[in-house]
């Protein structure tokens, strides 16, 4: 079957050091890949997509492109605040049959010191 | 806010019972999803429903099942409760099927298993 795996947290960075979070998959097919973010007592909120292959996906200062050749799609931000401590989540979307069966890492925890 | 709308926010109840959790999609979205979030498991795709119709089946036990009613709300029903089943449970909708569709994730349910 899918899987996504994500390095394990807690990744702890000062605010305005480099970010990033590696994330690579398994997919019988040809997934879409997600980055989300979950802030503490919240529900996850999309942060960034991609659909193909070498497509970057860009919001709010983060990237991640799509690598069909080494199966990744790391999540990077070149100066990262305390406001962006929270939980990422990789996951991808594959088609099986005539639906789309999403699959989720284990998530990545951040925190940001001032 | 996500539009998406998840009752109770907490349950407590004892191993044995069963409980009914409900999701109210954003408007407009056809597609509803439940997950499972726990320490142990991580987030764990259950199962999703496509304007009424069972679409697609992840690592849902037999002891759970779900249903989407015409006005395309949501309910989870869990069954012989074990305490391995206290955990985050999540609903999700999106505008059509999957694919690379953003889904819209719910608050949560808190449940706790004595």
């Amino acid at each position: 079957g899918n899987s996504v795996t994500q390095m394990e947290g807690p990744v702890t960075l000062s605010e305005e050091a480099f970010l990033t979070i590696n994330c690579t998959y398994t997919a019988t097919g040809y997934p879409s890949l997600f980055w989300y973010v979950q802030y503490p007592g919240e529900g996850l909120q999309l942060l960034l997509k991609a659909t193909k292959a070498d497509d970057k996906g860009s919001n709010k200062g983060f990237e991640a492109t799509y690598r069909k050749e080494t199966t990744s799609f790391h999540l990077e931000k070149g100066s990262v605040q305390v406001s962006d401590s929270a939980v990422y989540f990789c996951a991808l979307s594959d088609r099986s049959g005539g639906s789309y069966i999403p699959t989720f890492g284990r998530g990545t925890s951040l925190i940001v010191h001032p | 806010d996500s539009g998406v709308t998840q009752t109770p926010k907490h349950l407590i109840t004892a191993t044995g019972q069963r409980v009914t959790l409900r999701c109210s999609p954003r408007s407009g979205d056809l597609s509803v999803y439940w997950y499972q979030q726990s320490l142990d498991q991580g987030l764990q795709f259950l199962i999703q429903y496509y304007n009424g119709e069972e679409r697609a089946k992840g690592n849902i036990l037999e002891r759970f099942s779900a249903q989407q009613f015409p006005d395309l709300h949501s309910e989870l029903n869990l069954s012989s409760l074990e305490l391995g089943d206290s955990a985050l449970y999540f609903c999700a909708s999106s505008v059509s099927l999957g694919g690379s569709d953003e889904q819209f994730f719910g608050p949560g349910t808190r449940l706790t298993v004595l």
